[in-house]
């Protein structure tokens, strides 16, 4: 079974920082997933990203997956109080479809 | 937008009782997956479902869990006999095909006494 890190646990930060997020494994995905979860509710998602090296970008937010396919970045601009949130990210391995969840970013955007 | 939907959004239950979490899956989904998550830790896969079976399912989903799709709409998930450790929030989700994205619901808190 794969093990996804997340760095940092927890990060606090003032509106108008910029911040990344990092999800790391030993292990190869065949697709990564990151999704924002608040509390008491179900996680939504955010970006998938299937191929090394890949980049996409949603407004503020950029998802960066690692050429082997091992890790992958959250890159936000501009923090926003709206950003606060349950940071996820999931794979899955090559022969299988069950993303495994990292433990998650916690963000909280100070006013 | 079509969502998942999933009811009640809360149950309380004495352990030892049977509870039924149900789920209305995106209606144009052939795939449907149990997922939960104990309090302060990482979304855990329980089972997947397909064309009226089990298709994966985790060391999680033992004898006293179990799915079914009883009609064209819902999809549920049985624990016969609560345990104190099963109160966690438990999380529907469904997708197009097995490699597709999956959209999850937003949950239901159980509570075990």
């Amino acid at each position: 079974t794969q093990l996804l890190e997340q760095s940092p646990q927890f990060l606090s930060i003032q509106e108008g920082e910029n911040l990344t997020v990092y999800c790391n494994s030993s292990s190869v995905f065949s697709s990564l997933q990151w999704y924002r979860q608040e509390p008491g509710e179900g996680p939504v998602l955010l970006v998938t990203v299937v191929t090394g090296g890949e980049v996409k970008k949603l407004k503020r937010l950029t998802f960066q997956f690692g050429d082997a396919r091992k890790d992958s970045s959250l890159h936000i601009t501009a923090a926003q109080p709206g950003d606060t949130g349950l940071y996820l990210c999931a794979g899955a391995e090559r022969g299988s479809y069950i993303p495994t969840f990292g433990r998650g970013t916690s963000l909280i955007v100070h006013p | 937008e079509p969502e998942v939907t999933q009811t009640p959004s809360h149950q309380v239950t004495q352990m030892g009782q049977e509870v039924i979490l149900r789920c209305v899956p995106i209606s144009n989904h052939l795939y449907f997956y149990w997922y939960r998550q104990i309090l302060g830790q990482k979304v855990e896969f329980l089972v997947s479902f397909y064309n009226n079976e089990i298709s994966e399912k985790s060391e999680i989903f033992d004898d006293q869990f179990s799915v079914e799709r009883p009609d064209g709409s819902n999809f549920t998930l049985k624990i016969r006999s609560t345990k104190l450790e099963d109160s966690a929030m438990y999380f529907c989700a469904s997708s197009t095909s097995g490699s597709d994205t999956q959209y999850f619901g937003p949950g239901t808190r159980l509570t075990v006494l």
